[in-house]
């Protein structure tokens, strides 16, 4: 079946660690993208790639990274300078040059 | 600075009777709009699209009314089902700029009741 996977679900972190979530898509999508929502809020861009080996910064993209070394793979790192990292993650991807995002079921992280 | 705002928190609504759900934006860059249904603990799931070159978009139960010159949509769902209490986005995404990143609203929790 064809889809985006994010694992995994729900991952718990003590506060100062680096911690990589990861998504894979098998959709044959050039474009990838990481957002993040907190309670009550709508989806924020962290960062979002077209094509491989190339990404760009959303609106909230400090204290994060990503890599795209693969068409399929698009790993988020959230690292210490993050300062508040506990959120819902979640990945997306698309037709590039189409407007519509396909998301995969979300990261739940917990730093503690 | 919220491009795309939704400013109803929360909706409720009889079952079998009509879901409006509102949206407005600020970037006039903006020229496509889309709606996603989003499930707690769940990625959100795409409804419909519309471009700007519309006003109305319909696909079964739902349609999304789009009014450029007062930089506001709004999506009709018809009629209400118990299935449909999710969380409602509203996105919007600027063709001509780089990478069609989409922006993403607040989101209007619809509690639909039996």
């Amino acid at each position: 079946d064809g889809g985006i996977t994010q694992s995994p679900k729900y991952l718990f972190r003590k506060e100062g660690q680096n911690v990589t979530l990861s998504c894979e898509q098998n959709l044959n999508h050039d474009a990838m993208y990481w957002y993040r929502q907190d309670p009550g809020q709508g989806l924020r861009l962290i960062y979002y790639s077209q094509i491989v080996n190339d990404f760009q910064k959303g609106d909230i993209a400090e204290g994060y990274s990503v890599s795209r070394e693969k068409k399929e793979s698009f790993p988020l790192t959230v690292t210490s300078a993050q300062k508040n990292p506990t959120a819902f993650y979640l990945c997306a991807s698309g037709v590039r040059g189409n407007t519509e995002a396909f998301f995969g079921q979300g990261t739940r992280l917990t730093v503690v | 600075d919220q491009q795309v705002k939704q400013n109803s928190p929360s909706l409720s609504v009889q079952e079998g009777r009509i879901s409006i759900l509102n949206c407005d934006y600020t970037n006039s860059m903006f020229d496509y709009f889309l709606w996603y249904k989003k499930y707690p603990a769940e990625g959100p799931t795409f409804l419909i699209t519309i471009s700007s070159i519309k006003d109305k978009n319909e696909d079964g139960r739902f349609t999304v009314f789009l009014n450029k010159s007062a930089k506001h949509l709004s999506l009709h769902i018809v009629p209400s089902q118990p299935g449909d209490s999710a969380v409602y986005f509203c996105a919007a995404s600027a063709s001509k700029a780089a990478g069609n990143k989409l922006t993403f609203g607040g989101g209007t929790r619809v509690l639909v009741k039996p």
